[in-house]
């Protein structure tokens, strides 16, 4: 089976600043997709950025990009120039390209952005 | 109404009470999901509907009934939960074909089991 593991539970940036969030995962497969969301205090959770496993690009999404690292099974969000509305949880995702449907998610880093 | 919404917000329900969840899409999507979001943990994904039929179901009690009537609408029907129930419960919706595959998130029914 899938994991998702992210090791920062909770994590702090300044205002402007730069901050990276990380994500490992364990899989088998070599077709799959990788999502980043955020979801803020009492808020709906919206996604991020996503990455297909095949593409060797890293994906970018305005202030915010990934760092995917296929074999080291690595996927870290970046976000550059961070703003007070950055502040919320960050869930890293993991679905298979065949068969389910189902996201993996990680345990998620708390984002705290410091005026 | 955009995206997809639930119904309540909040919800405090007695261990022998039965009450439903209500979530609605309007994104013309195929398949709905409940997920369970509790302190710590990381979101667990309860079912899964394509096309209104049941093609996921990850283990979960039988107190928890969902229903899917069409590909818009989907309940989740509670009865006698317990304490450790309590949780944030989230509905998303998705398209089963196509090339992003990314699940939109509703804002989540806060469920309390006193």
């Amino acid at each position: 089976a899938q994991t998702v593991t992210q090791s920062q539970p909770e994590m702090s940036v300044q205002e402007a600043e730069t901050v990276t969030l990380s994500c490992t995962y364990d899989t088998s497969e070599s077709d799959y997709y990788l999502f980043w969301y955020k979801q803020p205090p009492s808020r709906q959770m919206i996604l991020v950025i996503r990455q297909e496993a095949y593409k060797q690009q890293n994906a970018t999404e305005n202030r915010f990009s990934v760092n995917f690292q296929k074999a080291a099974k690595s996927f870290s969000l970046k976000i550059s120039d961070s703003q007070l509305g950055d502040a919320a949880m960050y869930f890293c995702a993991y679905r298979s390209a065949r068969g389910s449907e189902k996201l993996v998610f990680g345990k998620g880093t708390k984002l705290t952005v410091n005026p | 109404e955009t995206g997809v919404t639930q119904t309540p917000r909040h919800l405090v329900m007695g261990m022998t009470n039965k009450k439903s969840l209500k979530c609605e899409q309007h994104l013309g999507h195929n398949a709905m999901y409940w997920y369970k979001q509790s302190a710590k943990k990381p979101l667990e994904l309860m079912f899964v509907y394509n096309f209104k039929e049941q093609t996921e179901n990850n283990s979960v009690p039988s107190r928890f009934s969902p229903e899917c009537p069409n590909s818009s609408h989907l309940f989740l029907h509670l009865h006698t939960l317990q304490p450790e129930d309590s949780a944030l419960y989230l509905c998303a919706s998705s398209q089963v074909e196509g090339a992003t595959y990314e699940q939109y998130f509703g804002p989540g029914t806060r469920l309390t089991v006193t």
